[in-house]
């Protein structure tokens, strides 16, 4: 399995800049990618990246040369960003040629105002 | 309407009780994935499916059972629901496999087994 870590959880305060950091064995040539879970809902995917810096209208990610860790940086957050964050890599292609991937426990961020 | 859906959205049984879980998508995508999540456990892979007719276990089948006769349906069945299952369901799919390929996500179903 292609494994993550990343912190448990974090709290920020609104108008900061939050950074979550991932760790991962990459034992594939795989994307690094994001997610956004809320309370009662499923999660939904954010950003998305291979190496070196990617940036769309919700987030920056930010991945060195060795591709061993990403840094997910949310701008500015809000309290409505208040939620659970997963990284994900995807794990090595079974015997049939299918890849699925692990999620996780994620980080908790946790906005204060 | 187009996307995800999965049926019921709670349910409520009994230990030793068979339940099927529902999962419908309408874009096509060739994979698709069944999680449970329970409390400080993020989410944990069930079952997931390359396509119809193909199906593979993940971290936690014991005590499930999937199937996929056709792409859009994805039915995750507990044969004898037990406690240890109560727990909140997610259908998934994607249009390949690995993690460069989206997930999209249902909105989910709560199951509570007495």
């Amino acid at each position: 399995l292609a494994k993550t870590t990343q912190p448990i959880s974090m709290d920020s305060y609104e108008g900061q800049e939050v950074n979550i950091t991932c760790s991962h064995n990459i034992a594939t040539n795989d994307y690094i990618t994001w997610y956004q879970q809320f309370p009662s809902q499923g999660p939904r995917f954010i950003i998305q990246g291979y190496k070196t810096k990617v940036t769309n209208e919700v987030a920056s990610l930010f991945i060195p040369a060795d591709r061993k860790s990403s840094t997910l940086s949310l701008p500015r957050v809000s309290l409505s960003d208040t939620a659970v964050y997963y990284c994900l890599v995807g794990d090595p292609m079974n015997s049939g040629g299918y890849q699925k991937v692990t999620f996780g426990t994620g980080t908790k961020l946790q906005v204060i105002p | 309407d187009a996307g995800i859906t999965q049926s019921p959205r709670y349910k409520i049984t009994e230990t030793g009780r068979q339940v099927t879980l529902m999962c419908h998508q309408t874009w096509s995508h060739s994979y698709m994935f069944w999680y449970r999540q329970d409390l400080g456990h993020g989410l944990r892979l069930i079952y997931y499916s390359a396509a119809a007719d193909i199906t593979d276990k993940g971290e936690v089948p014991d005590g499930y059972v999937v199937s996929r006769s056709k792409t859009e349906n994805f039915p995750l069945t507990l044969e004898s629901a037990t406690r240890s299952q109560t727990s909140v369901y997610f259908c998934a799919s994607s249009a390949g496999g690995g993690s460069y390929n989206e997930q999209f996500f249902g909105p989910g179903t709560r199951l509570t087994v007495l």
